[in-house]
């Protein structure tokens, strides 16, 4: 199991770019890196995936190194719809097995 | 609004009690998971059904009982469960069980007294 570390919590203003890295050290060669967003009383919500390089889509961008050891979610231009936990899930791999979803990071965007 | 409905949102039972919480997709994805999340905790895998068999139970105990009678529809059968056992339970759903996204669906929030 590729076992990951975020930071507990963030604070950002309106309008600003976000920026959470997730660490992943013994991330397997399969394994994929899918990063969510959950509000409080919902379940989680797929931002983007990716396994290297970097990937965007109309909400994210997920900038993944060479070594593959960690990710990094940026968030452009952040809004208080925006305050929500976000978590990195590392191990989605071709098989479907052997994924944990990392502690979560908690932002809060202030006005 | 989710594409992944839970029934019911809410559930009280006492230790003794029998449930069924019940999900259900209608976008043809043939993979379906059971998670518990804790306060402040991120999802735990508990269950995945592929193509309606049992593919991975993550030693949950025996008193949580899977079922999948068909490819849209995902129980799961409560018995003698324990206040530990309070917490989120969260359905998704997803493509096939492999590298495509999972849809969750918003959770029902179990209390046991």
């Amino acid at each position: 199991l590729a076992k990951t570390t975020q930071p507990i919590s963030m604070d950002s203003y309106e309008g600003q770019e976000v920026n959470i890295t997730c660490s992943h050290n013994n991330i397997a060669t399969n394994d994929y890196i899918t990063w969510y967003q959950q509000f409080p009383s919902q379940g989680p919500r797929f931002i983007i995936q990716g396994y290297k390089t970097k990937v965007t889509n109309e909400v994210a961008s997920l900038f993944i190194p060479a070594d593959r050891k960690s990710s990094t979610l940026s968030l452009p231009r952040v809004s208080l719809s925006d305050t929500a936990v976000y978590y990195c899930l590392v191990g989605f791999d071709n098989y479907g097995q052997n994924f944990v979803f990392g502690p979560g990071t908690r932002l809060s965007v202030l006005p | 609004d989710t594409e992944v409905t839970q029934t019911p949102k809410h559930l009280v039972m006492g230790m003794t009690n029998k449930k069924s919480l019940k999900c259900e997709q209608h976008m043809g994805h043939r993979a379906m998971y059971w998670y518990k999340q804790k306060a402040k905790k991120p999802p735990e895998l508990m269950f995945v059904y592929s193509y309606e068999k049992l593919s991975i139970n993550e030693s949950v105990p025996s008193r949580f009982s899977p079922e999948c009678p068909n490819s849209s529809l995902l129980n799961l059968h409560l018995h003698a469960l324990q206040p530990e056992d309070s917490a989120l339970y969260l359905c998704a759903s997803s493509l096939g069980q492999g590298v495509q996204p999972q849809h969750f669906g918003d959770g029902t929030r179990l209390s046991i007294l």
